[in-house]
């Protein structure tokens, strides 16, 4: 079965560039969140998405945004990026109606040098 | 490619019950072990997590898991649950290539 795919799996940046990472859930879908975990830390819920609309923030920098296209696969895009940005970066799916579970990909380690 | 499964999809438990979730995993090497809870319209957090040492980790609200390293297994416990424990919980692995592998979660409802 399709899983929840994120791209790419390891990106490494300076401080000061921008990155994008990618997210593509399992298909019919509806709904995308990001999350951000520190080394040793707790998962910081950044933003979801829900039919291409942003349906909660969360702790996302203004330095970062983020969209759900057409196909509701979702980018989370980085700027100015801060050496405090290295993170794993995941993002999970879910179908709204029916309180479907949540599907996670395996995420995206970033690393800023 | 590692794996998670979490055995029990729903588990339903009257309140003051004990609670025994599992949690099993494929890969070989070393490995970090999460267990996350996410709350009825609330965002994912960390219950806790094994790095190394002891074993049996203990997390936030009464909640312990032990690790097994023979059995893979990284099994979520609680004596006593409550009904504000209703909620789904998720098992994750980070491998060595530092991936976050989720199990399929497990879906809990505590009756009053």
């Amino acid at each position: 079965a399709a899983g929840v795919i994120q791209s790419p799996r390891h990106l490494i940046k300076e401080k000061r560039e921008t990155a994008t990472l990618k997210c593509y859930p399992i298909p019919r879908h509806d709904t995308v969140y990001w999350y951000q975990q520190g080394p040793g830390q707790d998962p910081q819920f950044l933003i979801s998405f829900y039919e291409k609309m942003q349906s909660d923030k969360g702790s996302i920098p203004d330095r970062f945004s983020a969209q759900q296209f057409s196909d509701y696969h979702s980018e989370l895009n980085m700027s100015s990026l801060e050496l405090g940005d290295s993170a794993l970066y995941f993002c999970a799916s879910s179908l709204r109606q029916g309180r479907s579970p949540l599907h996670f990909g395996n995420g995206t380690r970033l690393t800023v040098t | 490619a590692q794996s998670v499964s979490q055995h029990n999809h729903h588990v339903i438990l009257s309140e003051a019950a004990s609670l025994e979730l599992g949690c099993n995993y494929s890969y070989g090497g070393t490995v970090n072990l999460f267990w996350y809870v996410q709350y009825p319209g609330q965002h994912l957090q960390l219950l806790l997590k094994y790095f190394s040492g002891d074993p049996l980790v203990k997390g936030i609200k009464g909640f312990e898991a032990e690790f097994i390293k023979s059995k893979f297994s990284f099994n979520l416990r609680k004596p006593s649950v409550q009904w504000s424990d209703t909620a789904e919980y998720f098992c994750a692995v980070n491998d060595a290539g530092n991936m976050l592998t989720f199990g399929g979660g497990t879906r809990l409802m505590v009756k009053p």
